[in-house]
């Protein structure tokens, strides 16, 4: 099933370079979601939109940069990132804006990104 | 304290034999609800199952099934009948209710650390 994609799947990033993950939902979803995935470490979740208003922001640094132009779409702009940034970055989506707990979130396959 | 628990950082099973990974959560919430994800080695978390707090019976999915003790605070995954393709890293996750109560959103999910599963032939 490929309801949430994410591109590229791989990339590989200088300390200077600026660059963008892109993320697209076919499922008809209101919110997305950026997480990241560190080696040992929990999920940690970064960015929540909800109809396309940020409406969540996890004391993420400045370096990382979200967009959501439609509800479909929604994108993470880096610049400037550091070594520790290198990590997979997952994409979600769930149906609701709302309040249900039943609410599930389904994921991309992800962009693993490595900074040098 | 961790919100989510998941003791085994790696788990062995024998193909067709059933198998259960622990999850232990921690909440002063009455409704939460819990999710399980599997993460094969190429990235995506697709979702098994879910359990809300105040479901009556075990949630099951076809081979998955949720083996849920409220009073324990635990919601194990049982997979039965395991196959080679259930090799993978398997996470449990809460959202609470009580997040709503102050002012912010249910929004997020909390995860465990996860369990690597093995299925040998």
């Amino acid at each position: 099933e490929t309801g949430v994609t994410q591109t590229p799947r791989h990339l590989v990033m200088g300390m200077t370079n600026k660059k963008s993950l892109k993320c697209e939902q076919h499922l008809g979803h209101n919110a997305m979601y950026w997480y990241k995935q560190s080696a040992k470490k929990p999920l940690e979740l970064m960015f929540v939109y909800s109809l396309e208003e940020r409406v969540e922001n996890n004391s993420v640094p400045s370096r990382f940069s979200p967009e959501c132009p439609n509800s479909s779409h929604l994108f993470l702009h880096l610049h400037t990132l550091q070594p520790e940034d290198s990590a997979l970055y997952l994409c979600a989506s769930s149906r609701g804006a709302g309040t249900s707990l039943t609410d599930t979130q389904y994921f991309g396959p992800g962009t693993r990104l490595t900074v040098l | 304290a961790q919100k989510i628990t998941q003791t085994q950082p790696g788990m062995f099973v024998q193909e067709k034999e059933a198998v259960t990974l622990d999850c232990t959560y921690d909440t002063s919430d009455q409704s939460y609800g819990l999710f399980w994800y599997k993460q094969p080695s190429s990235g995506e978390m697709i979702f098994l199952i879910y359990q809300g707090s105040y479901d009556e019976q075990n949630a099951t999915e076809g081979r998955y099934s949720l083996n849920f003790q409220k009073a324990r605070k635990s919601a194990n995954l049982v997979i039965s009948a395991s196959q080679l393709g259930d090799s993978a890293m398997y996470f449990c996750a809460m959202r609470e209710a009580g997040y709503l109560g102050s002012g912010g959103s249910n929004y997020k999910l909390t995860f465990g650390k996860g369990t690597l599963l093995t299925v040998n032939p």
